[in-house]
């Protein structure tokens, strides 16, 4: 079975401070790796994934994550926080075979934003 | 095509009513999810299809509730006798599947958000 854990369910910043959002997972194989941004009365949009190749991807907004094997991490990073970036952040995991399809997801992270 | 759609978006029922959720995925998406989310926590999985076919059931998904998807395009969900505990955000997403891999890129729609008075 796999799982994902976000630490921290509130995360605050300073505008133009550094973003820095933990995703840890638990599964047999190393899965594709998603974050996931999440306004108010909207659904799920993808801000960037990891299915294969270099470890570093970036996505849109200026986010960027790394998928370290070692630690079954997959942060989410952003050098400098801009207002608009306040939002919940879900992070999910999907598995590596054909017949699979659902993600599993952490109970995500409220990102705030302050002045 | 203008993505993922749900409806409706907002649903309110008394205890015990029977309730019905559409969503329209994404054209020639041949996959469909439901996902469920309450406040605090993440999505969590129901059911998939893949064309017309229902190829997985969460434990979450009682017998109270039903999917369907019956043309392989757009997909109902109903819940019948609707409890308090039924209260939450129902999410639908589609994805294509590509090639040989099961790379799996879902698309969200708004959600419907239901409150069981």
């Amino acid at each position: 079975a796999q799982s994902v854990t976000q630490l921290g369910s509130h995360v605050s910043v300073s505008e133009g401070a550094l973003v820095l959002l933990r995703c840890n997972y638990s599964s047999s194989v190393p899965p594709y790796l998603f974050w996931y941004v999440q306004y108010p009365n909207q659904g799920l949009q993808l801000l960037l994934k990891y299915t294969t190749g270099a470890t570093l991807v970036k996505g849109i907004n200026g986010f960027e994550a790394e998928f370290k094997k070692s630690e079954t991490s997959f942060h989410l990073t952003k050098p400098s926080a801009h207002m608009s970036d306040a939002a919940e952040y879900v992070c999910a995991v999907t598995r590596r075979d054909l017949n699979a399809g659902k993600s599993t997801f952490g109970d995500g992270t409220t990102l705030t934003v302050k002045p | 095509d203008t993505g993922v759609s749900q409806d409706p978006r907002h649903k309110i029922t008394k205890r015990g009513q029977n309730v019905t959720f559409r969503c329209d995925p994404i054209s020639e998406h041949n996959r469909l999810y439901w996902y469920r989310q309450t406040l605090g926590q993440g999505p969590e999985f129901l059911t998939y299809f893949q064309n017309e076919a229902q190829l997985e059931k969460s434990r979450l998904l009682s017998d109270r509730f039903s999917a369907e998807r019956p043309k392989g395009s757009f997909s109902t969900l109903e819940i019948q006798r609707t409890e308090q505990g039924d209260s939450a955000m129902y999410l639908c997403a589609s994805s294509p599947q590509t090639g040989g891999m099961s790379y799996n890129e879902q698309f969200f729609g708004p959600g419907t958000r239901l409150t069981v008075l």
